[in-house]
Order: C-alpha cells, then structure tokens, then sequence
C-alpha cells in the first residue's frame, strides 16, 4: 500500500535550517510528483512547493522562493525539503503529500504524510 | 498569489444541505477546471474529497458534491451528518503553482 513516512519533530532557532524527510513506498517513485504542504497552528493549508521526481524539475511557491529546496533521493524513494532563514512564523506542521494521478501536477493529494512539526523558537 | 477565498464558517442541521463557495480569479480557478476540495479534521491530515471540480475519489460519499462557475468553486454537502464536521478547504492549480483557499469550518448544529 501506498505510505509516505515524515521525518520527526524538530526545534530550530530563528535564522537556522531545517531539512525534512518524506519516504515513499508502495508505488512507482517516479511516476508521481511529491508536494510540500504546510499549516501554521490555527491556520489554513499553505502549497509550498513540488517536484517530479522522474526529472527532478521543482516548482516552488512565490512566497518561498530561494527559502525552499526541494530534492528527491531516488535510491531511498525519498523526498526532502529544506527551509532556510527560519522565522518564528515558520513554527507549523509540514506535509508532503503524493497526487491522485500519476505524471501530472495537478494539486490532488491523495495520499499525505503524518505531517512533521517544526518549531521555530529563540 | 493570493488564498482563495472561502467564508470562515457555515452550518447546518442534520439531513440539511450546505454550500461552500471558493472564490478566485482567472489567473487559478477561472483559468483551469483543476479544483479540488479537502475534508480535514482536527490533528489529522486532510482528505481528499472533490477533484476535477465535481469528481469523488473513490469511498467519498455522493452526498458530496462540485461544481465551478467562472471564477468561483462550490462544495455542496446534502444530507448533512454529524460526521461531516470538520475544516473544508479549496485547492486550485494555478500553472505549475497550487493555491488553497483560508479554510471553511462546517458545523453541524
């Protein structure tokens, strides 16, 4: 069946990184684009940004723009975004998330991680 | 690029029916016939209710349903249950971008 497996929590201070993982299994790694959702504590979805793991091709939102790397580890089928120059407002449960349909990059997550919680406190 | 526009909260007696409207522009949900809705409950991850605008992924309940009228999105529920309580959310493709809308909580009265 299909799992995607989040890295665990993690406290960070203001300024520093902090890289995250998400391992696939069960499906074809490369046929499926990997995306990065987030959700501040109270707040709504935020789309982060995508890859497509057959090309390594990403897209990232405006707002996170040279903040956010996006890589994929083809040997692990593994996914891993890292946020730079963290902020206090960067304290929120992170998601990737793999769509219904293979090949395309249309937002339907069907299948989400756990969700990792980063914390971002002096 | 702005979130989509959803009202911060509706509701509903049982057996009622609600809508919730997503409204965007034609730069996302005008512009494409790629929206989708998520049912997300609290501490949980959210689920994929409505893709293709009016699509059900398999085991949603046809009480469930879309639709698209330019620029705006809706998601209906018919039949309201109490199980349907929870933090609804729009999502549109945006050309190689995604955008969610701010977050309708659906209460069931």
């Amino acid at each position: 069946q299909v799992q995607l497996v989040q890295s665990g929590a993690e406290v960070r201070r203001p300024g520093a990184s902090v890289k995250i993982s998400c391992k696939t299994s069960g499906y074809s790694f490369s046929s499926y684009y990997i995306h990065w959702v987030r959700q501040a504590p109270g707040q709504g979805l935020e789309w982060m940004g995508m890859i497509n793991p057959s090309d390594t091709i990403t897209d990232y939102s405006q707002k996170f723009q040279g903040r956010v790397t996006i890589i994929r580890e083809t040997s692990t089928s593994t996914v891993h975004m890292e946020v730079s120059g963290l902020k206090s407002d960067d304290t929120a449960v992170y998601y990737c998330a793999r769509p219904l349909m293979r090949y395309f990059d249309w937002p339907y997550l069907d299948y989400w991680g756990q969700g990792t919680l980063v914390t971002v406190s002096s | 690029q702005s979130a989509l526009t959803q009202p911060r909260s509706v509701s509903g007696s049982p057996g009622q029916s609600v809508t919730i409207s997503c409204t965007g522009t034609s730069s996302d949900v005008g512009g494409y016939n790629f929206v989708s809705w998520y049912q997300q409950y609290p501490g949980k991850a959210p689920k994929l209710m409505i893709y293709d605008v009016n699509k059900r992924p398999s085991g949603v309940p046809d009480r469930f349903s879309g639709s698209k009228s330019d620029n705006t999105a809706s998601l209906t529920i018919s039949g309201l249950q109490a199980e349907d309580e929870a933090d609804y959310y729009c999502c549109s493709y945006a050309g190689r971008s995604t955008l969610f809308g701010g977050g309708t909580k659906v209460t069931v009265l």
